[in-house]
């Protein structure tokens, strides 16, 4: 597997809270991925990042926020918890060679739950 | 992005080969073709990808019709490990990466 380690993997909150997961690599690829993955969706893209401090927005990526202030490290932030958010959160990482072999890793995910 | 059409889901007997289709008639001419898969419960794994050649590594092969308006995967001896959904997409080579998966076809390998 790619350097990629995805925390926590399970996480349970309620409903308002705050809730923050980490995607941690240690590829040093300069392209980073938030998907999230619900029955009858598929992957949906919610964020990514092409280097440090520079984000932009996915397709679903209203209630989310993101932040990358180390290569390394790609945080993805629900600030207020919706139980419209519940899903599996994927992180993925790629190079950014400009060549069209530009296959995107994936973690193992997170499983997220918002009661 | 073209749009991709797969079927929703097969069955192959183990041992032999599996050939997943898909449709990509609006694939335009700087368009690559990439296939992943995603085992239950992992994250999606990049399989191969190709433009007009056919294509092929240690865990597939990719056949793309000559007009390119379709290509199929053929994994030459498929294993129960192999059961899984199979992803068809079709992007602009070189860009940003954010491939936008579909709903893909989920293969079932039997013993």
């Amino acid at each position: 597997d790619a350097g990629i380690t995805q925390s926590p993997r399970h996480k349970v909150t309620e409903t308002g809270t705050p809730v923050t997961l980490r995607c941690h690599q240690t590829e040093n690829h300069r392209y980073m991925y938030w998907y999230r993955q619900d029955p009858g969706h598929g992957l949906r893209l919610i964020h990514y990042s092409y280097g440090v401090k520079d984000t932009d927005k996915g397709e679903v990526s209203d209630g989310y926020s993101v932040s990358r202030s180390k290569t390394e490290d790609f945080l993805l932030t629900l600030e207020s918890a919706t139980s419209s958010q519940t899903s599996v959160y994927f992180c993925a990482i790629s190079e950014s060679s400009g060549l069209p072999g530009l296959a995107l890793h994936f973690g193992n995910g997170t499983r997220l739950t918002v009661t | 992005d073209a749009k991709t059409t797969q079927p929703t889901s097969m069955d192959c007997a183990e041992g032999r080969a599996a050939n997943l289709p898909c449709n990509h008639s609006t694939i335009s001419g700087n368009e690559y073709v990439y296939w992943y898969r995603q085992i239950h419960s992992q994250g999606p794994q990049y399989i191969i990808h190709g433009l007009k050649n056919n294509e092929t590594n240690e865990m597939a092969s990719l056949i793309i019709t000559e007009d390119r308006k379709s290509s199929t995967l053929i994994l030459p001896h498929a294993t129960l490990r192999d059961t899984a959904v199979y992803y068809c997409i079709v992007r602009v080579g070189g860009s940003q990466g954010n491939l936008i998966f579909g709903k893909g076809t989920k293969l079932s390998v039997k013993p």
